[in-house]
């Protein structure tokens, strides 16, 4: 079992660019997560898809960030232009498809945008 | 929706010592708590769960208990050591969705 994978591990950038972060879920996890950890807000759920498909995208901050899920085995999540504020580490995480299921984390990407 | 609130958020013992993390959480219709360590630097980690049809759960030096009519629920860290320095975090799975609400975390610290 691989685990969840996250790419890159770390990224750092100036402000304006484009990030993009990459996730492959857990092989036959139907739910896919994708949180930011900060100090100030803790672990915020940003948004999670369900069988490729976006279920909750409540807390994705602004419409600087966009996520997608092209297929069941990866997902990405983008932001553009990038500013300091997003400089957090982002986590994704993958559940099998029941209920009372646990989520499984990948190492997280520490992003750094100066 | 749920709302989960975790006490203490730093917690200090010394080795051999017992620890207690203590969750609240607003929505009766929750049924699943997971409880995550992270250590620094690292990703969070399932260390137990718990559902609601049981109340109490162990696993070696780790219990959780749920008592869902009062709506709270603990972890129990028993003869405790460095390695178990870490923040943990306790989460409620919002009913009807399959996203977890996290705590805002406690950072114990284990001194030898």
């Amino acid at each position: 079992d691989a685990g969840v994978i996250q790419s890159p591990r770390h990224e750092v950038t100036e402000m304006g660019q484009e990030v993009t972060l990459r996730c492959k879920p857990i092989s036959g996890h139907d739910y896919l997560f994708w949180y930011r950890q900060t100090m100030m807000r803790g672990l915020e759920l940003l948004i999670y898809f369900n069988n490729n498909v976006p279920i909750d995208d409540s807390g994705m901050p602004e419409d600087r960030f966009s996520a997608k899920m092209p297929n069941a085995s990866f997902s990405t999540l983008k932001i553009q232009p990038s500013e300091p504020r997003d400089s957090a580490v982002y986590f994704c995480a993958s559940s099998l498809l029941y209920s009372n299921q646990p989520q499984h984390f990948g190492d997280g990407t520490r992003l750094s945008i100066l | 929706g749920e709302n989960v609130e975790q006490h203490p958020s730093t917690l200090s013992v010394q080795e051999g010592d017992s620890a207690v993390i203590k969750c609240t959480y607003s929505d009766s219709a929750s049924n699943y708590f997971p409880w995550y360590k992270q250590e620094l630097g690292k990703r969070p980690q399932l260390i137990i769960d718990i559902r609601s049809n049981v109340g109490e759960k162990k696993d070696q030096r780790i219990a959780v208990t749920l008592n869902k009519t009062a709506k709270h629920f603990s972890l129990h860290i028993t003869e405790t050591q460095p390695e178990d320095s870490a923040v943990y975090f306790c989460a409620a799975e919002e009913a009807g969705f399959q996203k977890l609400v996290f705590g805002t975390g406690t950072r114990l610290l284990v001194s030898p």
